[in-house]
């Protein structure tokens, strides 16, 4: 069936570095990809999604592209301030169903 | 503009004892809404969906159960709570295949002692 996969492990970084978490999924046909946030004691809010292979989702600094060839969302984000500390969720869209990756705890230090 | 409630926004409840979270939309008709968990430090959890009033589809057995009376309003309930059933409830809900992605209710903390 459909699934993700997210890179193993909280991250953990500086003010204003630079910030990747990679995505891949395994999906028959050409589902949409979501990428969602959760911050402290909060319910999950939809950060970007790209519905089709080389669309860019972008918000907030944060971006991630569609790669079939690769099979990958991969979220970036160029300078993170404390406040983007939260966990961060990969997700596949399809059949009524989204899948959910384990998702990635990212703190950021000032 | 659609919103989700979802409530209370924590609980806690001895073990045996019942349980029932609720969860509306507003500002949608016929959404698909689905139940999640999240348990401490681990991903979401599909506990059930529905495509319609009375048309719940469960992804994994356990002490729970869900319904839906209402076109959009979600119950999860319990008759006898386990310690194994505390963690983080999400509600949330789509419309069609799920291609614009899902709103998430604020959660429910639950912890059974």
């Amino acid at each position: 069936g459909d699934s993700v996969t997210q890179m193993e492990g909280p991250v953990t970084l500086s003010e204003e570095a630079f910030l990747t978490i990679n995505c891949t999924y395994t999906a028959t046909g050409y589902p949409s990809l979501f990428w969602y946030v959760q911050y402290p004691g909060e319910g999950l809010q939809l950060l970007l999604k790209a519905t089709k292979a080389d669309d860019k989702g972008s918000n907030k600094g944060f971006e991630a592209t569609y790669r079939k060839e690769t099979t990958s969302f991969h979220l970036e984000k160029g300078s993170v301030q404390v406040s983007d500390s939260a966990v961060y969720f990969c997700a596949l869209g399809g059949n009524n169903r989204l899948a959910f990756g384990k998702g990635n705890q990212v703190v950021v230090i000032p | 503009s659609q919103t989700i409630h979802q409530w209370p926004a924590t609980l806690v409840q001895p073990v045996g004892s019942p349980l029932s979270l609720e969860c509306t939309v507003e500002g949608t008709s016929n959404p698909n809404l689905y139940w999640y968990r999240q348990a401490a430090g681990r991903g979401l959890q599909l506990l059930f969906y529905s495509v319609g009033i009375g048309q719940i589809s469960s992804e994994v057995p356990q002490n729970l159960s869900a319904s839906r009376p209402q076109d959009r309003q979600f119950i999860l309930s319990s008759k006898k709570l386990l310690l194994s059933d505390s963690g983080f409830y999400l509600c949330a809900w789509s419309v069609l295949e799920g291609s614009g992605g899902y709103t998430f209710g604020s959660g429910t903390r639950l912890t059974v002692v």
